[in-house]
């Protein structure tokens, strides 16, 4: 499968503790995103890489949340002490910068904080 | 905020028929739209998308109209099938810093239900 992954597609967790999610984009795309869906919502940025760069940051995310791609292929999504409001699907998608600039998605990480 | 909306939150079909799925939006600026489909459980699948100075593309049984005057668009899918009920949703996308286009910003999309 050459599309994009996202590790684990589900997680379980209590209130404050930390999640870790993963994203794997197609592998020739430069850029990166994040973003996040509540139940019957579209998906809410939440912010993008292009290569290393984090080039935009949401206000959604908080303080709590930190993401990085140092390698510029993978990145993480990290969450410290999750909240039950965190509880959504996190979603990846990658893309070219230039050019053919489609966002192709990942299946998702779905997060439940009790 | 700028936000990208739909008119119907619903769209219930029987198998064969043509579905049309509306889309309005607010930020003048924007210059590319996309159509997704999402179903149960999965992430949004890229169905088509236009950008600004177009105002119809076709591709294979779906049609995207634009409307820059109202800012309106359309997604038109022809003899729909039980394997398109999802969810739909438009997203727009503006050129960022004149050079590339950054992030999307989806409407709540439209839930299509196709009868068999």
């Amino acid at each position: 499968d050459t599309g994009v992954s996202q590790n684990p597609r589900h997680k379980i967790t209590k209130r404050g503790q930390n999640v870790t999610f993963r994203c794997d984009p197609i592998s020739e795309h430069n850029r990166l995103y994040w973003y996040r869906q509540t139940l019957g919502q579209g998906p809410e940025f939440l912010t993008y890489f292009q290569n290393e760069a984090q080039l935009e940051k949401s206000r959604l995310l908080s303080d709590r949340f930190s993401a990085e791609r140092p390698k510029g292929s993978f990145s993480t999504l990290e969450i410290q002490r999750t909240e039950q409001g965190d509880s959504a699907m996190y979603l990846c998608a990658s893309s070219f910068s230039r050019g053919q600039e489609t966002q192709y998605f990942g299946p998702g990480t779905r997060l439940l904080v009790l | 905020g700028e936000s990208v909306g739909l008119h119907l939150p619903t769209l219930s079909v029987q198998e064969g028929d043509n579905s049309i799925i509306n889309c309005a939006y607010s930020n003048s600026a924007s210059d590319y739209f996309i159509w997704y489909k999402q179903e149960s459980g999965k992430g949004p699948q890229f169905i088509i998308d236009i950008r600004s100075n177009m105002d119809k593309r076709q591709g294979q049984r779906v049609t995207v109209l634009l409307n820059k005057t109202v800012k309106h668009l359309s997604l038109q899918i022809a003899a729909t099938q039980p394997g398109d009920s999802a969810v739909y949703f438009c997203a727009e996308n503006t050129m960022a810093g004149g050079t590339s286009y950054g992030k999307l910003t989806f409407g709540q999309g439209t839930i299509l239900t196709v009868h068999p």
